[in-house]
């Protein structure tokens, strides 16, 4: 009964780098969301995919910050040339996004440092 | 006005005291509520959903739901210090978009 998957679960990039942050969602879920927590801060919405489509990326910056979530394999966040403003946890939740039946469950997050 | 608020706290209970936690809400279509844990340094955790007016219970947990009033709480009976954490609501909209309050901080003290 795999939840959802996130890796790396810890990753440290250099200024300019590029940084993949990887979600698998949980078996049974077509719906994809990304978040971003600062320290002492709250969860803040990024992007909404579903297989293939972007739902809602109303959150995302719109430089730097892409996502995908193809037909196979995991849903990919994607921050080029990163700065040390990125450095954060980056959550994944998946749901099924059936009304009624449409609760998000979290990935264990990954944490992302900019030197 | 943001979509989702609540009171940052913190929130300081005895041990055994219930704990109650309250968000407010703007969006009035909105469908379906949600309570999740966060532990220092964790992942969000969902604890308990509530789509209808009025209480759900499950277990010491009971949420409850007013939608004329835009409102919905967390209450925490026989509080342990365990239940130590930051607690999210969330809101999910008629646009099937997610919003999160900033958190609670609850101390439960031994």
């Amino acid at each position: 009964n795999a939840g959802v998957m996130q890796n790396p679960r810890h990753l440290v990039r250099r200024r300019g780098q590029e940084a993949r942050l990887r979600c698998s969602p949980m078996k049974g879920h077509s719906h994809v969301y990304w978040y971003r927590q600062l320290p002492e801060e709250g969860l803040k919405f990024m992007v909404y995919l579903q297989k293939e489509n972007i739902i809602d990326e109303s959150g995302m910056p719109k430089e730097r910050f892409s996502a995908e979530f193809p037909k196979e394999g995991p849903s990919i966040l994607r921050i080029q040339q990163v700065v040390r403003g990125d450095s954060a946890a980056y959550f994944c939740a998946s749901s099924t996004g059936l009304a009624g039946d449409n609760e998000q469950f979290f990935g264990p997050g990954t944490r992302l440092t900019v030197l | 006005q943001k979509e989702v608020e609540q009171n940052s706290g913190p929130l300081s209970v005895p041990e055994g005291a219930i704990a109650s936690l309250n968000c407010t809400y703007s969006d009035r279509g909105s469908q379906s509520f949600f309570w999740y844990r966060q532990y220092s340094g964790k992942s969000p955790e969902l604890i308990m959903s509530i789509y209808s007016n009025g209480d759900k219970e499950d277990g010491r947990f009971t949420a409850q739901l007013n939608k004329a009033s835009q409102y919905v709480s967390l209450l925490i009976r026989d509080s342990q210090p365990s239940d130590s954490a930051t607690y999210l609501c969330a809101v999910n909209t008629a646009g099937n978009q997610f919003y999160f309050g900033t958190g609670t901080s609850l101390t439960v003290i031994p």
